[in-house]
This record gives structure tokens, C-alpha cells and sequence, in this order.
């Protein structure tokens, strides 16, 4: 069935290292992906998309990879700072639909 | 300020007793959503709309219904809640199906 999935519930990293957070989607018509946080108490919040056409986008400290042949999406976050400490889904939207479908999440724990 | 508002935000009624959480956006977007987030279940979509009057199930509609009358507003109304929709809910609207959602701050809905 439709279902995006991330690998690790959990993530711990120290402050100042690199993080990577890794989800994998099944649903082949899927053609937008987003990252969201959310933080304790908080709706999720907007990081990063990417769209099917592309293998790669930048953002501020934060990178997003797209693998379409192995159904699989990242993201990377340089130099992990407190602040980053939060759950991070992944999300997709099947074309020309108003779906957005969540994966699980990862809870990203930096330890200063 | 560019924002999604959700009231209540916490809200404990009974089993039967009829129930509408609001939802309204300012940013004059088309898309509007429905989610509800539960332990170990991660974000599940239950209605979304496209446009005025155009609205359709996501994944978990039973014991929901939805109306857009006008742009702004997205209601959630719950007819006749049970214990098993106590949860967190979460409005979210979009410019487009290929633009990320702006999520509300949450309600938190009790059944007893």
C-alpha cells in the first residue's frame, strides 16, 4: 500500500557533526517530497522539498537527496546544532492528488 | 502574519456529543488538509480539500466530515466523537499540491 517509511526511529549525534536521516517511499507515482520538524508541542514545520525531476536540492545547513531507483529520500544537516533536536518526517505527495502522506519519523537527539 | 489558526486548542467533551474544530488560513491558499497524530502511528491524513466545495477522503475518514464553503475555513466536525478519536489534530493549508503545507499549532482532543 501507499506508505513512506523512515529507517531509524531514533538518531543521536553530537553537537557540530553531521546528521543524516534516511526515509524510504513506495509509491511510484509520487512526484513531490518534503521534510518536516516538528518540535515538542508544535505543528511540523516546513525544511526542505524536493521535486521528482531533481536528485539533489541545498537549503540552509540542510541538503535533501532524492534516489527515484531505489525509492529512497535523505536528509542531511550540516554541523547539528540543539536547536535541530526534533522529530523529522518525510512526506510525499502522489501526482495530482491533495495527498500528502507521513512516514514515521525520527527523533534527532544532539547531545552538546 | 502568514498563518493556519486551529481552535480549541485542547478541548475534553463525551462519547455522542457533537463537536466542530476550526480551522482558518490567511494566506489565500487552495489546498487545505486534515491530520490527526497518534503515538506509533505518526500524521494520518483524514480529509483534504482542493478547492471550494471540493473535498475528499485521505486515509482514515470514518467518524469525520469536512466542509469548505469558503476559502479561509476548514472545518472538522466530529458528529458523534468516540474515545478512539481522542488524539492530536492538525490543520494544514497550501498554495498548491506541489508546495509544502503550512501546519496549524495543533488540537488536542480528548473522548471520554
Amino acid at each position: 500500500g501507499e506508505n513512506v517509511g523512515l529507517h531509524l526511529p531514533t538518531l543521536s549525534v553530537q553537537e557540530g557533526d553531521n546528521s543524516i536521516i534516511n526515509c524510504a517511499y513506495s509509491n511510484s507515482a509520487s512526484d513531490y517530497f518534503i521534510w518536516y520538524k516538528q518540535e515538542s508541542g508544535k505543528g511540523p514545520q516546513f525544511i526542505i522539498d524536493i521535486r521528482s525531476n531533481m536528485d539533489k536540492r541545498q537549503g540552509q545547513r540542510v541538503t535533501v537527496l532524492l534516489n527515484k531507483t531505489v525509492k529512497h529520500l535523505s536528509l542531511q544537516i550540516a554541523a547539528t546544532q540543539p536547536g535541530d533536536s526534533a522529530v523529522y518526517f518525510c512526506a510525499e505527495t502522489p501526482s495530482n492528488t491533495g495527498k500528502l502522506i507521513f512516514g514515521q519519523g525520527t527523533t534527532l537527539q544532539v547531545k552538546p | 502574519e502568514a498563518q493556519v489558526t486551529q481552535n480549541p486548542r485542547y478541548l475534553i467533551t463525551v462519547t455522542g456529543k457533537k463537536l466542530t474544530v476550526t480551522c482558518s488560513q490567511n494566506m489565500n491558499h487552495e489546498y487545505m488538509s486534515w491530520y490527526r497524530q497518534d503515538p506509533g502511528l505518526g500524521l494520518r491524513q483524514i480529509y483534504y480539500s482542493m478547492n471550494v466545495e471540493v473535498t475528499d477522503k485521505g486515509d482514515v475518514p470514518e467518524g469525520y466530515k469536512v466542509s469548505r464553503k469558503e476559502k479561509r475555513n476548514f472545518p472538522l466536525i466530529l458528529e458523534s466523537p468516540s474515545p478512539n478519536q481522542t488524539s492530536l489534530y492538525f490543520c494544514a493549508s497550501s498554495h498548491r499540491e506541489d508546495y509544502g503545507y503550512t501546519f496549524g499549532s495543533g488540537t488536542r482532543l480528548t473522548v471520554v
